[in-house]
């Protein structure tokens, strides 16, 4: 079965300050994983994919096969970047799976 | 530019009636999705489609179904809706193969009362 765990539904830093925000799956073959991320009031949108290995808005995130993990990072983080941040897996039968999410408020 | 349109931005029905919820993306993507967003849940999968007629359930299908007669379209019926299903729907879309994109609609906000 596939599945994504987001295990923090807030996350709260302040401007400049890292940010790390965290998934695991679980999937016994090769995943697909992505970051999605909404904006207030804006469409669900792809923020990087596990493929591209790009850095999109200073965020990074590495596959880790043997922890089963795509961690989201930063290391400055702006006021911009407060939004909602969906972890997603694709276990290579077209079925898109989300966690549930972590909400992101960067404070001044 | 992708554009995935739901025909919908904001519903309100009454129980038992059947709602119809309608997607339509522009790319010619193979694959078609709904879900369901509801706070502290995330995106819960309902079912998606990856061609013509062709549909798989996903996590919660319960009290839905789905039609695809056309590669642009997708809908998702509420046979008999209730006020549990009050929601969020999200559709999206994206091409079949690995890392791709998945694009989504506006949202429809739907209650039920």
């Amino acid at each position: 079965a596939q599945r994504v765990t987001q295990p923090e539904k807030l996350l709260s830093v302040f401007k400049g300050a890292p940010v790390e925000l965290k998934c695991n799956y679980s999937y016994s073959g090769s995943p697909e994983l992505f970051w999605y991320v909404q904006y207030s009031r804006q469409r669900l949108q792809l923020l990087l994919r596990h493929i591209s290995r790009e850095s999109i808005k200073g965020f990074t995130a590495d596959l880790n096969k043997g922890e089963t993990s795509f961690h989201l990072k930063k290391p400055f983080a702006q006021e911009e970047d407060s939004a909602m941040y969906y972890c997603a897996l694709n276990g290579g039968s077209e079925k898109l799976v989300f966690g549930k999410g972590t909400k992101l408020t960067v404070n001044p | 530019d992708v554009k995935v349109t739901q025909s919908s931005r904001y519903l309100v029905k009454r129980t038992g009636e059947k709602v119809f919820l309608e997607c339509v993306q522009d790319m010619d993507h193979e694959n078609m999705f709904w879900y369901r967003q509801d706070p502290g849940l995330g995106l819960r999968l309902i079912y998606f489609s990856y061609d013509v007629k062709m549909k798989e359930k996903g996590d919660i299908p319960e009290g839905y179904s789905v039609s695809r007669e056309k590669k642009e379209r997708f809908s998702l019926i509420l046979e008999s809706a209730s006020t549990n299903q009050t929601s969020m729907y999200l559709c999206a879309s994206s091409f079949s193969g690995y890392g791709t994109e998945a694009f989504f609609g506006q949202g429809t906000r739907l209650t039920v009362v």
